[in-house]
């Protein structure tokens, strides 16, 4: 099943404890997204990649790094996580017609 | 600048009935997608419908159809018969020609009452 798989679905951190969102997709789509979700603004792009190695800055890059070092992977590291980033995240691969996202993550920073 | 507006934060429909949720678009390009995600309360990202800007006529997926009227910039999402499997939060996105970038509106939270 084409699919994008995202872990964990839930998490709760303390302020700027460095943590990981992973993220696999098996379409071997070259095109990766990292979105944030929060209420009254719809999702906006933090980074994006258009193949390995390559990526760039969306809407909202601040305190968020990436890698894509592999087509299938594209992590998300919030090196030092800050209430202001609790929200609903999405990694998204982009097939022709649109993207396939991934089940989402919940993340808390208290 | 780019944009997507969906000026209905919150709609209700009786079960059985149809509903149109609004979309307007902003962009000077000619060539565009416009899409509908439906998320539900699990949180997941489910897509719906795409129509392309070049396209004539509308697009339709079982009961979901799009109504594209380009010279308005509008791209409303129209379900049929609603369940009440389609309460849900709907996004309508924008994605550009020459970027892989997604615009998306702020949603409308559709309800379906039996």
């Amino acid at each position: 099943e084409a699919q994008v798989t995202q872990n964990p679905r839930y998490l709760i951190t303390v302020t700027g404890k460095k943590l990981t969102v992973t993220c696999s997709q098996n379409m071997n789509h070259e095109y990766m997204s990292w979105y944030r979700q929060d209420p009254g603004l719809g999702l906006r792009q933090i980074y994006y990649s258009m193949n390995v190695e390559v990526t760039d800055k969306g809407d909202v890059p601040e305190g968020y790094k990436v890698s894509r070092k592999e087509k299938r992977n594209f992590p998300l590291i919030l090196e030092s996580p800050s209430p202001n980033q609790t929200s609903l995240y999405f990694c998204a691969s982009r097939g022709a017609y649109g993207y396939t996202f991934g089940s989402g993550t919940r993340l808390t920073v208290v | 600048a780019q944009k997507i507006t969906q000026t209905q934060p919150g709609m209700f429909v009786q079960e059985k009935e149809a509903v149109t949720l609004d979309c307007t678009y902003d962009t000077s390009d000619q060539s565009y997608g416009l899409f509908w995600y439906k998320q539900p309360s699990s949180g997941e990202m489910i897509f719906l419908i795409y129509q392309g800007s070049y396209d004539e006529q509308n697009a339709t997926e079982g009961r979901y159809s799009l109504n594209f009227q380009k010279a308005r910039k509008s791209a409303n999402l129209v379900i049929s018969a609603s369940q009440l499997g389609d309460s849900a939060m709907y996004f309508c996105a924008m994605s550009l020609s020459g970027t892989y970038k997604y615009i998306f509106g702020t949603g409308t939270r559709l309800k379906v009452l039996a």
